[in-house]
Order: structure tokens, then sequence, then C-alpha cells
């Protein structure tokens, strides 16, 4: 089972400020990554896919980058509706695993 | 535009069996694979396993001995069952549209159901 590691577990940031959120794997997963953002009481929304690629309606300040073991989700400039928990997700090998979340906080 | 709907019993006791039902509405139900996902409070996402029209079905390993997904493709619908429940299943199980079933890789996830929270405790 391919282990997804995110760092860090908790950031704390401003609205307007740059985050970074780091997901690594325990084997190559090529570019078969996905990101999910999570807001309390609400079930994950798919953001990026493949590594890189915006899932439909997603703003372009989400964005998404990294192959093989290291991946990363940038928000360029944080807006108030983005403090959320936000999981990676492996497709390269069953079974499909998550990571264990980075939690944006204010 | 896709929706799912779930239900189910959200209170049970040690060894007893989790059923759960999802239905699935505005979508090609027989083009995919339907999917279950649980996440215990405060904790990460777990996937549970997944079934197509035909009954086909794929496990997590760590899971396979107690669980059993069914489907009515007449009524649309996929349900989970999970034996011998402990107190490490409680969580929220989300019901989600999964992989096209002519894929061989897993799917990611852009439709999911609202969520269940089940409990388990004596």
């Amino acid at each position: 089972e391919i282990v997804l590691t995110q760092s860090p577990a908790t950031l704390s940031l401003s609205p307007g400020e740059r985050a970074a959120l780091s997901c690594r794997a325990s084997q190559s997963v090529s570019n078969y990554l996905a990101w999910y953002q999570q807001k309390p009481g609400q079930a994950p929304r798919l953001l990026i896919f493949d590594a890189s690629n915006r899932a439909p309606g997603i703003p372009a300040r989400f964005s998404g980058s990294g192959s093989g073991t290291d991946f990363t989700l940038t928000i360029s400039s944080l807006e108030p509706e983005d403090f959320a928990v936000y999981y990676c997700q492996q497709r390269s090998n069953w079974p499909l695993t998550f990571g264990g979340g980075t939690n944006i906080e204010i | 535009q896709v929706q799912l709907q779930q239900w189910g019993a959200g209170l049970l006791k040690p060894s007893e069996t989790l059923s759960l039902t999802c239905v699935v509405y505005g979508g090609s139900f027989s083009v995919y694979y339907w999917t279950w996902i649980r996440q215990p409070p405060g904790k990460g996402l777990e996937w549970i396993g997944e079934i197509n029209h035909s009954g086909s079905t794929n496990y997590n390993p760590s899971l396979k001995s107690r669980v059993t997904m069914s489907l009515d493709t007449s009524k649309n619908q996929f349900s989970l069952n999970l034996t011998s429940v402990t107190a490490a299943d409680t969580a929220v199980y989300y019901c989600v549209r999964g992989r096209i079933r002519t894929s061989l890789r897993p799917p990611y996830f852009l439709h999911w159901g609202q969520g269940t929270l089940v409990i388990v405790s004596s």
C-alpha cells in the first residue's frame, strides 16, 4: 500500500497570504495524484487531479505541481473560504490511499 | 447533474452489522463503479471498496473479510454491509461515484453523497 504523508499538519496563515502544502508518497505515483478540500460537515471537494489539472469550477488561485514522490498544492492568495482541511490522494496503485490532511487555519 | 443520497442506521452496538444504502440520481448507473469511503471523526479518509453494475467488487484488503457490497440496478441503488463492527468503525461513511467501468486504474472522486455518521457504542 502506498503511504501518503502530508506536511505540515497545520498551517496558520492570514487571508491574502500564500499557502504551500506538501504531499510525499512512499513510492512513485507518477502524476496520479489529486488534492481535495474539506470543510466541516461537508464531503471532500476535488480541486486538482493528475497533479496539476484543476477540476471544473476551481479558481485559478489553486495550483498543483510535482511528480513521482513529491507534490505541492499552492494557494496563491488565501480567501476566507479557503480555510479548511486539504487531502491528497493517489490513484497509481490499488488500494487507492489518502494522506492524513493539512489544516489551514487563521 | 449527478446526485447521491444515502441512508442507514447511525448507532450500532459492538458486533452488529453496519448497513448503508445509496441511491444515484441523474447519472449513468451502469457506466461507473460505485464506491464507499469512510472518515473517522477528526481523521483522514479510507477507501472501503467499490462495485459495478454487474456486481463485480473490489475491496480494501484491510476490510475485505468484513465487507460486502451489493446493488439493485432497477433502483439505481448500491449498499454496504460491514460485519462485526467495533468502536474503530465509528466514522462518517460516504457513497461516491468511482471509476468508469472500462478503466483499470483507481479513480479520483468528483461526486459524493452527503455522508452518514455511524457510531459504534455499547
